[in-house]
């Protein structure tokens, strides 16, 4: 059972291009996360969202709690953004989290 | 500065030895996890405990252990019944709902 899918699962971008990553899933959540894992393997949150649109520098992340369907853009993209951004919606009690297998993304100079 | 601290880096061992994993917080979170990552797959939840002295099973927590004496740690011991224990191990916490997740930059565990 896949409860999140992630597209593209590869993603490879020019410097300076818009890129957006697709995250629907199919459990009730209360909110969803956009991590990012560097090669080293250290996560980082980017994001929690239970509505609406978030932005932060170059980032936004939106989410359709209906439609079951958030994503993630970067703006103006450059090579320090490349990492798997993982997309990890949460269950209603904020215990249990649901991962998907993460976008692997770089970007060329 | 808050954050989690996992250690080791880097960690390897014998086949039929057990091994544990440091995790260690000083975030003032209630909630504390360990999730297993391997290539291709998302994140999978092992355990994760609320509060002190209790804890519960994730996804895939047979072969291994843990316990929550202290708010700040929760080492987990990755025993000699667990069949494919190499990995990549990710510690997170929050705060009691789940706000503030934060992870560990993890612990790669070889068994050969």
């Amino acid at each position: 059972k896949n409860e999140v899918e992630q597209s593209p699962q590869n993603l490879t971008a020019q410097e300076g291009e818009f890129i957006t990553i697709n995250c629907s899933y199919s459990v009730g959540i209360s909110a969803l996360h956009w991590l990012q894992q560097h090669p080293g393997g250290g996560i980082v949150s980017l994001f929690m969202l239970s509505s609406g649109k978030k932005k932060h520098g170059r980032l936004i992340a939106t989410i359709n709690i209906q439609e079951k369907h958030s994503s993630l853009h970067i703006t103006a993209s450059h090579p320090r953004d490349s990492a798997v951004y993982i997309c990890a919606p949460t269950e209603n009690t904020g215990n249990q989290f649901y991962f998907g297998t993460g976008t692997s993304l770089t970007v060329i100079p | 500065d808050g954050g989690i601290t996992q250690s080791p880096k880097y960690l390897f061992r014998k086949e039929g030895q057990n091994v544990t994993l440091s995790c260690e917080q000083n975030l003032n979170h209630d909630a504390m996890y360990w999730y297993r990552q391997d290539p291709g797959q998302g994140l999978r939840l092992i355990y994760y405990s609320q509060i002190v002295n209790d804890f519960q099973k994730g996804d895939i927590a047979e072969g291994y252990s843990v316990s929550r004496e202290k708010k700040e740690s929760f080492p987990l011991t990755v025993t000699s019944a667990q069949k494919n224990p190499t990995a990549f191990y990710l510690c997170a916490s929050s705060m009691a709902g789940g706000s503030g997740y934060t992870f560990g930059s993890g612990t790669r565990l070889t068994v050969v």
